[in-house]
């Protein structure tokens, strides 16, 4: 079985504190992803890495970094946390960037 | 790019039938997905369609495409409390099967026992 774990199921941050969301995955997949999901509005996606150091913007990467230095493991990087990114964000993994694999979410709040 | 839409919300009785509705903008999509997401996980790929077939069926689940009018159909059979989850439609975002899902909004799916 797939599996893609994030380091936290929940967190709660200080505005201005810099925060790092880690996600790895065991299947060897080339593609990994950082959404996040909000009530009413769905999920967006964040970034996505087609390759290790490989990296695209996604529809909302205002405010977000991320990192790729191995090919197991995608971190998403809040430079300085606001509390409008409090937020459920969700990492997935998928040889097709169509077929993918989600870990269980990190629910964020930033106060 | 590609836009999907679905209904927020639909409720059905045990062992009733379940259609969820979604509707797409973009014809080129090589792939049409179905996930699913229970309360308090991360989403679950539950089946796809190719863009050239009309239906695919995967025991309680059938898929119906309808490339005319962008329609996507995911309807489940004997719907069971288990069933209770968000439902999301997703196309590929430029088309073909390199870009990336764009998803709907989710279909909140209750089952009254």
């Amino acid at each position: 079985d797939v599996k893609v774990t994030q380091s936290s199921r929940y967190l709660v941050k200080r505005t201005g504190e810099k925060v790092f969301l880690e996600c790895v995955q065991d299947m060897d997949h080339e593609n990994m992803f950082w959404y996040r999901q909000d009530p009413g509005l769905g999920l967006r996606l964040i970034y996505f890495s087609y390759d290790v150091k490989m990296k695209e913007k996604g529809d909302i990467p205002e405010g977000y970094s991320v990192s790729r230095e191995k090919k197991e493991r995608f971190s998403l990087i809040l430079e300085s946390a606001s509390t409008n990114q409090t937020s459920m964000y969700l990492c997935a993994s998928g040889r097709s960037r169509g077929e993918q694999y989600f870990g269980p979410g990190t629910r964020l709040t930033v106060t | 790019g590609e836009d999907v839409e679905q209904s927020l919300f639909l409720s059905v009785r045990e062992g009733d039938s379940s259609v969820i509705n979604c509707t797409y903008t973009d014809s080129s999509s090589t792939y049409l997905y179905w996930y699913k997401q229970e309360p308090g996980a991360g989403l679950q790929l539950l089946t796809y369609i190719f863009s050239n077939m009309d239906m695919k069926q995967d025991q309680r689940l059938t898929v119906l495409l309808n490339k005319k009018d962008k329609h996507l159909s995911l309807r489940i059979a004997d719907t069971q409390t288990g069933d209770s989850a968000i439902y999301f439609c997703a196309g590929q975002n430029y088309g073909g099967s390199q870009g990336n899902l764009i998803f709907g909004k989710g279909t909140k799916l209750s089952v009254k026992p």
